[in-house]
């Protein structure tokens, strides 16, 4: 079974401050989508990155696909308390089934 | 605007009742997926449907089981609903092409008392 590990589990920072998080796994994927889901809600795809090396932005957002397509990196430049919330990444497994990881909560202080 | 729903937002249910949990999706899509999300654990895959009538096991299927006679709607059902079944259960839906968005329903908090 494929599996993603996403780091930190929990992270609070204050409203402003640059941020990371990770999602690793020891198998290839073909592709790796970020969720973000709030509270009550089903997660929503935020970017989806396919090329290993990959860079897509989505305004204040970053995100990297490792170069071999095993890692993916979020950052965020200059948190609002908007960005709160619970970022998920997921894969796709060789049976077509999308896979996640446990999550990042992401809490941001105003 | 593309739709998952998912039947009831919230269901009690009492311990060794059958529960229907249902799906429905509106893009024609071929994939569906059941998940279950507890805190610390993450999403974890129940049953994935491709196509009708067509179902796969996915990471935790024990005690549950699925059915999918038409395309738009795939079903939950736990045969005899128990406490450590207390979940958020998330229904999802998409293409068959890898890399595809997964649209998800709004989700259904289950209580087994």
């Amino acid at each position: 079974t494929q599996l993603l590990e996403q780091s930190p589990q929990f992270l609070s920072i204050q409203e402003g401050e640059n941020l990371t998080v990770y999602c690793n796994s020891s198998s290839v994927f073909s592709s790796l989508q970020w969720y973000r889901q709030e509270p009550g809600e089903g997660p929503v795809l935020l970017v989806t990155v396919v090329t290993g090396g990959e860079v897509k932005k989505l305004k204040r957002l970053t995100f990297q696909f490792g170069d071999a397509r095993k890692d993916s990196s979020l950052h965020i430049t200059a948190a609002q308390t908007g960005d709160t919330g619970l970022y998920l990444c997921a894969g796709d497994d060789r049976d077509d089934k999308i896979i996640f990881g446990k999550g990042t909560r992401l809490h941001i202080l105003p | 605007d593309v739709k998952v729903t998912q039947s009831s937002r919230y269901l009690v249910k009492r311990t060794g009742e059958k529960v229907f949990l249902e799906c429905v999706q509106d893009m024609d899509h071929e994939n569906m997926f059941w998940y279950r999300q507890d805190p610390g654990l993450g999403l974890r895959l129940i049953y994935f449907s491709y196509d009708v009538k067509m179902k796969e096991k996915g990471d935790i299927p024990e005690g549950y089981s699925v059915s999918r006679e038409k395309k738009e709607r795939f079903s939950l059902i736990l045969e005899s609903a128990s406490t450590n079944q207390t979940s958020m259960y998330l229904c999802a839906s998409s293409f068959p092409r890898l890399g595809t968005e997964a649209f998800f329903g709004q989700g259904t908090r289950l209580t087994v008392v």
